[in-house]
């Protein structure tokens, strides 16, 4: 399944390090979804991107900064992260918002 | 505020048996849309099934259906004839599209099935 590819798929970093996840799809889709999938906790919904636009913000800390440049990719930049930010990060799409979204594989995140 | 309820943590399932799956949701909402995904242990998730609110029939895709109660608020997934490739962690999701955007997954069941 290559319609929404996430890269990279591990990641290892410090508390100061600065990182980016980056997500692509190739479905012509114009909704795009972060998401925080922690052990023992429901899944995330961090933010929403509709035609380049965000549309959600569920709260998010700043130091998870998202970008989207185009319809087919959404970035997720990190920076001063904590150890309980550790987690899977999955990203989704959609043709709209409210459709059934895709997901990637997801970025699994290890925060020392 | 909308919720997702999944009362069921773990389930487990003879091969070749039936299962099902509960989910039970809140909203005042009448147009949404509610969705079953799978979450292999490789972590992909993976779109099982999907049913429109102002559909009456339950949706149907091969070996897995629902029973959408509208009234009730609920919407249980049906696993006939389980295979050893079913078991996966399963998550019932509602989604509102209006003008406020509604996504909100359930804490999802964990299936395990027996040969």
């Amino acid at each position: 399944e290559t319609g929404v590819t996430q890269t990279p798929r591990h990641l290892v970093m410090g508390m100061t390090n600065k990182k980016s996840l980056k997500c692509e799809q190739h479905l012509g889709h114009n909704a795009m979804y972060w998401y925080k999938q922690s052990a023992k906790k429901p899944l995330e919904l961090m933010f929403v991107y509709n035609f380049k636009e965000q549309t959600e913000n569920n709260s998010v800390p700043s130091r998870f900064s998202p970008e989207c440049p185009n319809s087919s990719h959404l970035f997720l930049h990190l920076h001063t992260l904590q150890p309980e930010d550790s987690a899977l990060y999955l990203c989704a799409s959609s043709q709209r918002v409210a459709e059934t979204q895709y997901f990637g594989p997801g970025t699994r995140l290890l925060v020392l | 505020a909308q919720t997702v309820t999944q009362s069921q943590p773990e389930m487990s399932v003879q091969e070749a048996e039936t299962v099902t799956l509960s989910c039970t949701y809140d909203t005042s909402e009448s147009d949404y849309y509610l969705f079953w995904y799978k979450q292999p242990p490789s972590r992909q998730m993976i779109l099982v099934i999907r049913q429109e609110a102002y559909k009456q029939q339950n949706a149907t895709e091969n070996r897995f259906s629902v029973n959408f109660q509208k009234a009730a608020k609920s919407f249980s997934l049906k696993i006939s004839d389980s295979q050893l490739g079913d078991a996966a962690m399963y998550f019932c999701v509602f989604i509102y599209g209006g003008a406020t955007n509604k996504l909100i997954f359930g804490t999802g069941t964990l299936l395990a099935v027996q040969p």
